[in-house]
């Protein structure tokens, strides 16, 4: 069955770091997003991606880097991890099916604490 | 600018009954609706999605209505069960250049056996 994987699930890093999480689908979908998940907020945007080599800054994109070299990848980067980036990251994909498409399906998330 | 609301921000239900969780939005022109379940510790899982060209859509025991002229979408669950325990958003899809969606917070749902 095609799904999307994200690892690691759990990291602990310390600021300054650089860090980059993985995110792999096996929908062949040409659409892929990178979502932040904190207490009081809903999800919220921080890359997205409508095939290989494009890339687009979302709602909260400062301190995140994405690339896409295929269409599986699309590996998010903290360039220098701070507090403020602890939190559960999603990664998602959807195909653009034109009028009304385009539903989101998730990864299971990584949980990022920076100390 | 898209603003998702889900009221309540909890609900606790006895096992068996319908219930109906809330989600309003803005923006009337609305792309489309989408409903996600969310259990402890996991990602979101697709239930339903509702085109801007329909009213409703139904998988099982799951119900889901679509207002834009008034900005509600519901999400009905019909004889709940303690398995439907888990937190349930929706997300607000709107057109600019890219499928922009918003998410509420959602709604934590506890069903009591």
């Amino acid at each position: 069955d095609a799904e999307i994987t994200q690892s690691p699930r759990h990291k602990i890093t310390e600021t300054g770091r650089q860090v980059t999480l993985a995110c792999h689908q096996t929908w062949n979908h040409n659409n892929m997003f990178w979502y932040r998940q904190d207490l009081g907020h809903g999800l919220r945007l921080i890359h997205y991606s409508y095939g290989v080599h494009d890339t687009n800054k979302g709602e909260v994109s400062d301190g995140y880097s994405v690339s896409r070299s295929n269409t599986e990848d699309l590996p998010l980067t903290l360039e220098s991890a701070a507090s403020s980036q602890t939190s559960v990251y999603f990664c998602a994909s959807s195909e653009s099916l034109g009028q009304g498409g385009d539903e989101q399906y998730f990864g299971p998330g990584t949980r990022l604490t920076v100390t | 600018k898209q603003e998702v609301t889900q009221i309540p921000a909890a609900l606790s239900v006895p096992e068996g009954e319908n219930l109906v969780l809330n989600c309003s939005f803005t923006d009337s022109a609305i792309y489309n609706l989408q409903w996600f379940r969310q259990d402890p510790g996991k990602g979101l899982t697709s239930l339903l999605l509702i085109q801007s060209s329909q009213r409703e859509q139904t998988s099982g025991r799951l119900n889901a209505s679509l207002d834009k002229s008034s900005g509600r979408s519901t999400l009905y669950i019909a004889a709940s069960q303690p398995g439907d325990s888990a937190t349930y958003l929706c997300a607000g899809g709107s057109r600019g250049g890219y499928q922009k969606v918003t998410f509420g917070i959602g709604t934590k749902l506890q069903v009591i056996p």
